[in-house]
């Protein structure tokens, strides 16, 4: 089973700034990891699959990188709808379909 | 507009069994994957099963794998779960997810609301 380690648990930063989060793989996935947002009380949302690729409505201010075991979720900026917790996702050697621990991004 | 409706969620025994459903619409049903994806109260996020869109394909975490079963009505747009075995660690919210494509991606644009399974005694 592929294990995802997100790191960090909690980032802690301002609305405008810039927020780094990642994922890494126990072994490789290639590039099919994807990003979910989750909010309070809501159901996942779809932000990034493939990696790189945003899906459908997703502003640009959010993106994905990396291929191999290390991935990135990039938030450029910032908005206050984004504090939120973020979970990737691999479904490269599945059965099963395994999710990282998630990483909270809270306001400073 | 695609909407998935969760529903057969409830208060359980241990041991005890359970029906899940989700009923969807807005969109072609048969088209597509769907997945079983769990959530502990307080925990992170945990994939269950799916199942591809023909029905013909049904694929099983390794804790639910003999416990659990996925299916489908395409022609009642409809998902199951039957669950049976029930342990406390089962306890959830589960949501229904729609996968972009036939085959299972676990890219899942649509989310259910989510039905909460309560196993205690």
């Amino acid at each position: 089973e592929i294990v995802l380690t997100q790191s960090p648990a909690t980032l802690s930063l301002s609305p405008g700034e810039r927020a780094t989060l990642s994922c890494r793989a126990s072994q490789s996935v290639s590039n099919y990891l994807a990003w979910y947002q989750q909010k309070p009380g809501q159901a996942p949302r779809l932000l990034i699959y493939d990696a790189s690729n945003r899906a459908t409505g997703i502003p640009a201010r959010f993106s994905g990188s990396g291929s191999g075991t290390d991935f990135t979720l990039t938030i450029s900026s910032l908005e206050p709808e984004d504090f939120a917790v973020y979970y990737c996702l691999q479904r490269s050697n599945w059965p099963p379909l395994t999710f990282g621990g998630g990483t909270k991004v809270e306001i400073k | 507009e695609v909407q998935l409706l969760e529903s057969g969620g409830g208060l359980v025994q241990p041991g005890g069994s359970l029906r899940l459903s989700c009923a969807a619409s807005g969109f072609s049903f048969s088209t597509y994957a769907m997945s079983w994806v769990r959530q502990a109260p307080g925990k992170g996020l945990e994939w269950v099963s799916a199942i591809s869109g023909s029905a013909g394909s049904t694929y099983y975490a390794g804790s639910v794998k003999g416990r659990f079963t996925i299916s489908r009505d395409n022609s009642k747009n409809t998902l199951y779960l039957q669950m049976s075995s029930l342990r406390a660690e089962d306890m959830a919210l589960y949501y229904c997810a729609k996968d972009r494509s036939a085959g299972v991606a676990a890219t899942w644009d649509y989310w259910g609301q989510g039905t909460l399974v309560t196993v205690s005694s």
